[in-house]
């Protein structure tokens, strides 16, 4: 069983369109996140859900829109897609507790190429 | 906010070989800390964390931290370095809430037959 998916694994294509990339956990996680790896490893959140609410929405082009239908999804929609997007995406999530400092559990990545 | 350095961007050794990477932090509070790894074309799998109790915690495959709150540091130990241990090792720290991780940069290291 998959903890945290992501589809599709690659995604090539051409300045200007749009595209989405869905992930899923089945681990019944209340929060999770999308990441940016840039060509250095860099990696940087980007945006984080709790129970299908924003919690975190870091400093990115608002042509990244996270969607969250329901807890165990969160999909990320770029519109208008330029060269500097090709990157690593990768989605993850963690459960939820008082306590904080849980670790988070990640996907296997989407590589998006922008030509 | 919290924040993370990893000194080393890119370490070699040989197998066999003993090995630390080294991982700074900084953050106002109590810091949860992690050591994730990452193989090529992959994603991130967790090593070891530190919440509270011993500040030496162990992890899969034969990995080790200590915490070392005078010194900030939390660093990555394992006593013989295996060849499939080649990847890039990412150290972060997670907030009181659970809601914000910070990696660091990230540490490449290299195996010598």
């Amino acid at each position: 069983d998959t903890a945290v998916s992501q589809t599709p694994k690659y995604l090539v294509t051409q300045m200007g369109n749009d595209k989405s990339i869905k992930c899923e956990q089945n681990l019944g996680h209340d929060t999770m996140y999308w990441y940016k790896q840039d060509s250095k490893k860099f990696l940087k959140i980007m945006f984080s859900y709790n129970n299908k609410e924003l919690i975190i929405n870091e400093t990115v082009p608002n042509r990244f829109s996270p969607k969250s239908p329901d807890k165990a999804h969160l999909n990320l929609h770029i519109n208008s897609l330029e060269l500097g997007d090709s990157a690593v995406y990768f989605c993850a999530s963690s459960p939820m507790t008082s306590g904080g400092g849980n670790e988070q559990f990640f996907g296997p990545g989407t590589r998006l190429t922008v030509l | 906010a919290q924040s993370v350095t990893q000194p080393d961007i890119h370490i070699t050794v040989s197998e066999g070989a003993s090995l630390e990477l080294r991982c700074n932090y900084s953050y106002g509070a109590t810091p949860y800390l992690f050591w994730y790894v990452q193989s090529p074309g992959q994603g991130l799998q967790l090593l070891l964390k530190y919440f509270s109790g011993d500040t030496l915690v162990q992890g899969i495959k034969g990995f080790e931290a200590e915490f070392k709150r005078s010194q900030s540091s939390f660093n990555l130990r394992k006593p013989s370095v295996h060849w499939s241990d080649a990847a890039e090792y990412f150290c972060a720290v997670g907030d009181n809430y659970g809601q914000n991780f910070v990696f660091g940069p990230g540490t490449r290291l290299s195996v010598l037959p």
